[in-house]
């Protein structure tokens, strides 16, 4: 039981463009999202978060949007550069009662071309 | 902070050898994770541990595959006998209560001939 989506496994942006990337959650106690970047032969690493209690988180180039009546959250990259190119995976918790626990999308690769 | 340490970062082993996959999480990180990452599957949780004690196994494949944590400093993830469809990218994590997000290791690299 998947309850978060990534339901475009792959996004090809230019250099400069904005990239947008989609996920999709089913859990309504979700409250804390997040999103990793990873790169081929590393760990998955923090890039940006969001609290239920905002609709919008910013840090610099990379904004998070929250829409909780859509269950639905979205990572803009502004603008995008070759440098971005990795897989993206969308997170959320219910940092309540799950111990720390994060539900994983698929993740989305996404590639930048100049 | 020298971050999660996962060892060895490769591993190339034959079909029905025992593998052990090993970690050391962050000083202070109080919860353990253990993911496998696929194509197929994406990161796929396969146990993880609060506070050294098994919160959650349902993840964990088959009996072949088992995981401790003696105590807070160290985990390993075993596989007996190892299966070729057991090559995958195995990471480890920590992070403290509160859920505010994972520090992953680097990964090891299994892969099962």
């Amino acid at each position: 039981d998947q309850q978060v989506k990534q339901n475009s496994p792959s996004l090809s942006v230019q250099e400069g463009r904005i990239s947008i990337l989609n996920c999709d959650y089913t859990n309504s106690m979700f409250d804390y999202f997040l999103w990793y970047k990873k790169y081929p032969a590393e760990g998955p690493t923090f890039l940006i978060s969001i609290s239920s209690i905002k609709d919008k988180n910013e840090d610099g180039r990379f904004t998070v949007f929250l829409n909780k009546s859509a269950k639905h959250l979205s990572l803009h990259i502004v603008p995008s550069q070759p440098g971005d190119s990795a897989v993206y995976f969308c997170a959320a918790n219910d940092r309540g009662s799950t111990l720390g626990r994060l539900y994983f999308g698929r993740g989305t690769q996404l590639t930048v071309w100049p | 902070d020298a971050g999660v340490i996962q060892s060895p970062r490769h591993e190339v082993t034959e079909m029905g050898q025992e593998v052990t996959l090993r970690c050391k999480p962050i000083s202070g990180h109080n919860s353990l994770f253990w993911y496998r990452q696929t194509m197929m599957r994406g990161l796929e949780l396969l146990i993880y541990f609060n506070n050294n004690v098994p919160i959650d196994d349902s993840g964990m494949p088959e009996d072949r595959f088992s995981a401790k944590m003696p105590n807070a400093s160290f985990s390993t993830l075993k596989i007996q006998p190892s299966e070729p469809r057991d090559s995958a990218v195995y990471f480890c994590a920590s992070s403290k209560t509160g859920g505010y997000g994972y520090t992953f290791g680097s990964g090891t690299r299994l892969t099962v001939v």
